[in-house]
């Protein structure tokens, strides 16, 4: 089962940061917080993955609370392309090479 | 570097036929996925590969569900006698490791079963 909860659904305007927050209170010491996201019915797309420190890429930052039991991935520029289901999965320790998705978070950028 | 390469797109069986979908991984990759993902529902671990072994298959149906990942060539997912329920849009992706690495993932075969 998936170890992370998410918002069901977030809104953004076009042009804003799109704050997706994730909670995974029960993360072990070698779990890495991965976001992936599906646009439409494609295939999941890979956005970002930390351990404990902030990162950054192209796509998103990715924000984890000190405790690492809760992260937030940050679209600083939302566009309508943007519109998708976002998963956080918490993966590794015995869990390699096995991604649980959850629901995930439906992300709707409006005009 | 071509992505994850599936094929194909669509398929459409008829109940009791067998299906084949084939997965090519990002060059350099020797780690294989497959994802299910039934009809308004999330995305569901089948099996893991590396090449020429099973690695993981906690999420495989016990029957007539298969999965290989040769030597030489494509994985192969292979369904046989397939029924209504089996319509589903089935993912693969590939990662070169497992470990603190992304997998990428293909645009999936969407499987019809009439």
């Amino acid at each position: 089962d998936a170890k992370t909860t998410q918002p069901t659904s977030m809104d953004c305007a076009e042009g804003r940061a799109a704050n997706l927050p994730c909670n995974h209170s029960t993360i072990s010491g070698n779990e890495y917080v991965y976001w992936y996201r599906q646009i439409h019915s494609q295939g999941p797309q890979y956005i970002i993955h930390g351990l404990k420190n902030n990162e950054t890429n192209e796509m998103a930052s990715l924000i984890i609370t000190e405790d690492r039991k809760s992260s937030t991935l940050i679209l600083p520029h939302a566009t309508l392309r943007d519109t998708a289901v976002y998963y956080c999965i918490v993966y590794g320790g015995t869990s390699y090479g096995k991604l649980t998705f959850g629901q995930g978070t439906i992300l709707t950028v409006h005009p | 570097n071509a992505g994850v390469m599936q094929n194909p797109r669509h398929l459409v069986r008829r109940r009791g036929q067998e299906a084949r979908l084939r997965c090519s991984p990002m060059k350099g990759h020797s780690h294989v996925y497959w994802y299910r993902q039934l009809p308004e529902e999330g995305l569901k671990f089948m099996v893991y590969l590396q090449k020429e072994n099973i690695i993981d298959e906690s999420g495989m149906p016990k029957e007539r569900f298969s999965a290989e990942f040769p030597k030489e060539g494509p994985s192969i997912l292979r369904i046989q006698q397939v029924v209504r329920g089996d319509s589903a849009a089935y993912f693969c992706a590939s990662s070169p490791e497992t470990a603190n690495t992304e997998a990428f993932f293909g645009q999936g075969t969407r499987l019809t079963v009439v």
